[in-house]
């Protein structure tokens, strides 16, 4: 059974400070997605990432893969209240399915 | 529609009856997957469908849960003899296998509530 554990599971900062959640396992995935899901929503794709060591920007978040393709993490720079929500990362194992991580509640606090 | 949409938005229903929640996923998708999300807590798969077939069945909990799909474009997910503990929000994804790496597109819920 594949496992993807996040870290923290819940974390509550001040707004304009810098944070990073990881997302680690013990299986190879092919690829590894980062979702945000805000109340009441379903969670929206932030972002894919697919070749061992690759970093992607979106303005003030940061991902990057592992080397081995087995973790990941998400750094926010600056963060701002609309960055709350619940953060979810999943690997893609090439059996068409998603493994799920166990999710970071962030809480931004004006 | 530009989304994948569900129904109803919200369910409250008696312990013991039936529902049903519809998922209408975005066209041309061939992927659909349902989930659960009990409160405060994330994804726990329930059963993917590529077209009209369901590769895997694994996460359904039990046999009181059953999921259909006809036409490869809108999924039906039945509990029947609902319990408490049903209650959860039932979230549809779907997928295009000619996107990048089977990147899902959610639905915003069922939220089912078991009284």
């Amino acid at each position: 059974t594949q496992l993807l554990e996040q870290s923290p599971q819940f974390l509550s900062i001040q707004e304009g400070e810098n944070l990073t959640v990881y997302c680690n396992s013990s299986s190879v995935f092919s690829s590894l997605q980062w979702y945000r899901q805000e109340p009441g929503e379903g969670p929206v794709l932030l972002v894919t990432v697919v070749t061992g060591g690759e970093v992607k920007k979106l303005k003030r978040l940061t991902f990057q893969f592992g080397d081995a393709r087995k973790d990941s993490s998400l750094h926010i720079t600056a963060a701002q209240p609309g960055d709350t929500g619940l953060y979810l990362c999943a690997g893609e194992a090439g059996n068409e399915k998603l493994t799920f991580g166990t999710g970071t509640r962030l809480t931004i606090i004006p | 529609g530009a989304g994948v949409s569900q129904s109803p938005s919200n369910k409250v229903t008696e312990k013991g009856k039936d529902v049903e929640l519809r998922c209408d996923p975005i066209s041309g998708h061939t992927a659909l997957y349902w989930y659960r999300q009990r409160l405060g807590q994330g994804l726990e798969f329930l059963i993917y469908f590529q077209g009209n077939s369901a590769p895997d069945k694994s996460g359904l909990p039990s046999d009181r849960f059953s999921a259909e799909r006809t036409g490869e474009s809108v999924s039906t997910l039945t509990i029947q003899r609902t319990q408490q503990e049903d209650s959860a929000v039932y979230l549809c994804a779907s997928s295009s296998i000619a996107g990048v790496s089977y990147e899902q597109y959610f639905g915003p819920g069922t939220r089912l509530t078991v009284t």
